[in-house]
This record gives C-alpha cells, structure tokens and sequence, in this order.
C-alpha cells in the first residue's frame, strides 16, 4: 500500500519567517496531495491541495509543489504568524483499489515564536 | 461551505458499555465518509469507508463487529464502538466527500475515554 514520509517532525521558526515541510509518497498512481492543519483538540482542517497535473500551487501565504518523478511534494508557508503554529500533515490519495482512500504522513508540529 | 459536525464532541463511559457517534456533513451531500482514529501525538489512521446505503469497508486488524459504521442517509453516519474498553479510548475523527472528488473535509472529532 501507499507509504507516506513526513520531515521535519518538529518546525521551529520566527514570526515572519518562512517554513517548509517535505512529504514523499511511495506508490507512483497517487494523484491528489492535500494538506491539513490541526490544532490541539480539533478535526484536521484542509489549507490547500494540489492535483498530479499541477506542478504547483498558491493560496496567499501558502504554497505546494509537486514534483510527481521524484514522487515529493512540499509545504510552503512565508510570513509566517504565531497562528500558524499547529500540527501539518500532509496526505495522498492513491488511485486503483486505493481511489480516494488518503494516507497521511506521520505530521509535523509547527511553532512559530513571536 | 463544506462543513463536517460530529456529536457528540467528547464522551466518557464505562468499560462494557457501547458508544454511538454522529458524523453530519451540513451542507451538502457527501457520498462516501470515512472514519479514522487518532491517539495522542500520532496521525490518522483510516478505520473504515463508508458509502451510502452499503455496507462500510474495513481496513485491516479493524474489527468490524466492534465498530459498527451505518451510512444511511447522504448526511449523516455513524460510529458505534460495542462493549467498549479502555484501549478503545482514543479521537475518532470522521470525514465526508462528495462526488467524484477527491476532498474530503473533517469533522471536529470525538475524544471517548473509557472507564
């Protein structure tokens, strides 16, 4: 089945500063990688995502590249503010008897000291 | 848009004793939901998919006489975790879809403590 590798497990940045956060996935027919926020308590809230066809996306302060030969794609989040600070994971959604099934990586919290 | 409720948001009970918990997407139709689980500090980990008006596909080592997932109607499923223990404590998170899309967007979860 679908594999996905998340890194860093921990962010540490300044206010303002950027953060970037690496996912791999493993199985070549995934086609869709979207990305969550949670914060403590809560359900995952989804802040952008990005489709096989599409080397890169952009929402404001938040971007995603995909680089599907490599199989990686990448969160961007600049200027960043204290709250941003919160859980990211990002996921993929394989195709065949996978289609619409998301694997997430393992997360990565995101402190963002002001 | 796009908005996922559960009910309820937290639930203690004791050791024995079965659990129902609601997953309503608000304000559309959502075709497929899935159930996942979450311990602290970890990720989700997907239970089941459930489609409306079939029965609910388990992902293995998910026992599904345990957890019992009913998909009855376009907006709403359910959850129930029979004679639940304390391992059983845990997040339960659902999600919901729509169409062929991919999306699926959460809802705020479920924190069940068993006693």
């Amino acid at each position: 089945g679908e594999n996905v590798e998340q890194h860093p497990s921990t962010l540490s940045v300044q206010e303002g500063d950027s953060a970037v956060i690496k996912c791999t996935y493993s199985d070549s027919a995934s086609n869709y990688f979207p990305w969550y926020k949670q914060e403590l308590g809560k359900g995952p809230q989804l802040i952008i995502d990005i489709r096989s066809n599409v080397g890169e996306k952009k929402d404001q302060r938040i971007a995603v590249t995909l680089n599907k030969t490599a199989k990686h794609f990448s969160l961007h989040i600049t200027e960043t503010q204290p709250e941003d600070s919160a859980v990211y994971f990002c996921a993929s959604s394989g195709g065949g008897t996978s289609y619409g099934k998301l694997t997430f990586g393992q997360g990565t919290i995101l402190t963002v000291h002001p | 848009g796009a908005v996922v409720s559960q009910h309820p948001s937290w639930v203690i009970c004791k050791s024995g004793t079965s659990v129902k918990i609601e997953c309503r997407s608000l304000d559309f139709q959502a075709t497929t939901m899935f159930w996942y689980r979450q311990f602290p500090k970890q990720s989700l980990m997907l239970m089941a998919t459930s489609n409306e008006g079939s029965k609910a596909t388990y992902e293995q080592g998910v026992e599904k006489d345990k957890f019992l997932i009913n998909h009855a109607s376009l907006t709403l499923s359910t959850l129930t975790v029979t004679s639940a223990h304390p391992e059983d404590s845990s997040f339960y998170i659902c999600s919901a879809r729509t169409g062929a899309l991919d999306t699926q967007y959460f809802g705020p979860g479920t924190r069940l403590t068993v006693l």
